[in-house]
């Protein structure tokens, strides 16, 4: 079957501009995760949706970003006013429902270069 | 809170031969779980294996195998008879209870003809 994809692949801003990123997990998965990966470094967790609520987001790095699941499916993490240092890979994951032991299965990420 | 260390940047080995990646981990759960992933330069992380602490024997999944030792809080990954498509960044990483991930620094493996 399909697997988590990632829209954009690639994402190019100016500094104060507003991006969004959008995630499409596997089917009948509930649990959604993002990540951010910065050049060299392991991914650091941002938020957590079970469904269509956002379990934990003690991740996000400040209020200039957030991350809606409306449906329980697709998700989308808005970034405003983007700064340079949001340059990183942004990684999408699911698993079937959650639970610690569940491999996460994860997209090709989206790369955000703020310029 | 999980902390996950691995202390190799950077590791060569040569084609055919086995090489064992490190990862140390804190954790003040009683019941946890350890991944290994793997990220090639294209950037998807692609997950190797996987094994809970409730687990008797160490966990294989084909060329890969977990050195699960609980009192050390080690989970070393074997790859054994590396081939050339094997390099790429090595990461383990520790779930929460909501399954959040925590991940190490990863180790660079470059496997050599």
């Amino acid at each position: 079957g399909a697997g988590v994809s990632q829209t954009p692949s690639n994402k190019v801003t100016e500094k104060g501009k507003y991006v969004e990123l959008r995630c499409d997990p596997i089917s009948g998965h509930t649990a959604l995760y993002w990540y951010r990966q910065s050049l060299g470094q392991g991914p650091e967790f941002l938020i957590y949706f079970q469904g269509t609520g956002a379990a934990d987001d003690s991740g996000l790095p400040n209020d200039r970003f957030f991350a809606v699941r409306p449906e329980g499916s697709v998700s989308t993490l808005k970034i405003q006013r983007t700064e340079r240092g949001d340059s990183a890979v942004y990684l999408c994951a699911s698993s079937p429902t959650g639970q610690y032991q569940e491999t996460q299965y994860f997209g090709p990420g989206t790369r955000l270069l703020v310029l | 809170a999980q902390k996950i260390t691995q202390t190799q940047p950077g590791m060569f080995v040569q084609e055919k031969e086995a090489v064992t990646l490190d990862c140390t981990y804190d954790t003040s759960d009683q019941s946890y779980g350890l991944f290994w992933y793997k990220q090639p330069s294209s950037g998807e992380m692609i997950f190797l294996i996987y094994q809970g602490s409730y687990d008797e024997q160490n966990a294989t999944e084909g060329r890969y195998s977990l050195n699960f030792q609980k009192a050390r809080k080690s989970a070393n990954l074997v790859i054994s008879a590396s081939q050339l498509g094997d390099s790429a960044m090595y990461f383990c990483a520790i779930p929460d209870s909501w399954g959040k991930l925590q991940f190490g620094a990863g180790t660079q493996v470059v496997v050599t003809p």
